[in-house]
């Protein structure tokens, strides 16, 4: 397992802004994902962050909306972009040591976009 | 494609009642990797088990346990003498060798234990 912590832990932000989440791990892990989970829905994966070079995303998500760094293998921000009320959901990073050994979940940014 | 079923919206039991929770996946790939998360009302997802897909033994961890079935693609959970603490939001997830690390999610079955 691994210790997972994200900041903030919530916010409330205006239409058009941006808000930007921080992803810590106490070790050095290889991957690293950022999921959104809408309102009373299931995970999706916005994308995989990789270490020195530009995220992975999947399809539905691009760059522009969804920037991300991943400046050391301990560290990673995700960016929500031009705020709207449908961005409003629970954004968690998650971890994996190895492939398939099962991810691990940071607490969760719970943001409400008025 | 990869797909993971969770038919079961919602369950809510009373205390000390046994519940299964179920779970039905698709994928092309024999290699597979299936897992269960607990979400809590505090929102965090909690790791509590992964399988592969060439371990078919059931496991029992407590109060927990798991059965997979691959003849019916079912990896179902099980929670004996549930407790009013067991109340969350319950996700399986599959992973395969050709899915690039992603997981598939189900829709989740959210579990109301009542004192």
């Amino acid at each position: 397992s691994a210790v997972i912590s994200q900041k903030p832990s919530r916010d409330i932000c205006q239409r058009g802004t941006s808000l930007t989440i921080q992803c810590q791990v106490d070790s050095q892990v290889t991957m690293m994902f950022w999921y959104r989970q809408q309102p009373g829905q299931s995970l999706t994966l916005i994308a995989t962050a990789n270490q020195g070079s530009e995220a992975t995303y999947e399809s539905g998500f691009v760059i522009d909306k969804f920037p991300i760094s991943r400046p050391n293998l301990t560290f990673s921000t995700l960016t929500v972009s031009n705020l709207s009320p449908e961005d409003s959901s629970i954004y968690l990073c998650s971890v994996e040591r190895a492939p398939t050994s099962g991810q691990f979940f940071g607490p969760g940014t719970r943001l409400t976009v008025l | 494609a990869q797909k993971v079923t969770q038919a079961q919206t919602e369950i809510s039991v009373v205390e000390k009642e046994d519940v299964t929770l179920d779970c039905v996946y698709e994928t092309r790939d024999t290699t597979y990797y299936l897992f269960w998360y607990k979400q809590p009302p505090s929102g965090e997802l909690v790791f509590l088990i992964r399988r592969n897909s060439f371990d078919e033994q059931n496991e029992i961890s407590g109060r927990y346990s798991w059965n997979f079935q691959k003849s019916t693609s079912s990896f179902n959970f099980t929670i004996t003498a549930s407790q009013v603490v067991d109340s969350a939001v319950y996700f399986c997830a599959l992973t395969d060798n050709n899915a690039g690390n992603m997981l598939t999610f189900g829709g989740g079955t959210r579990l109301m234990v009542k004192p």
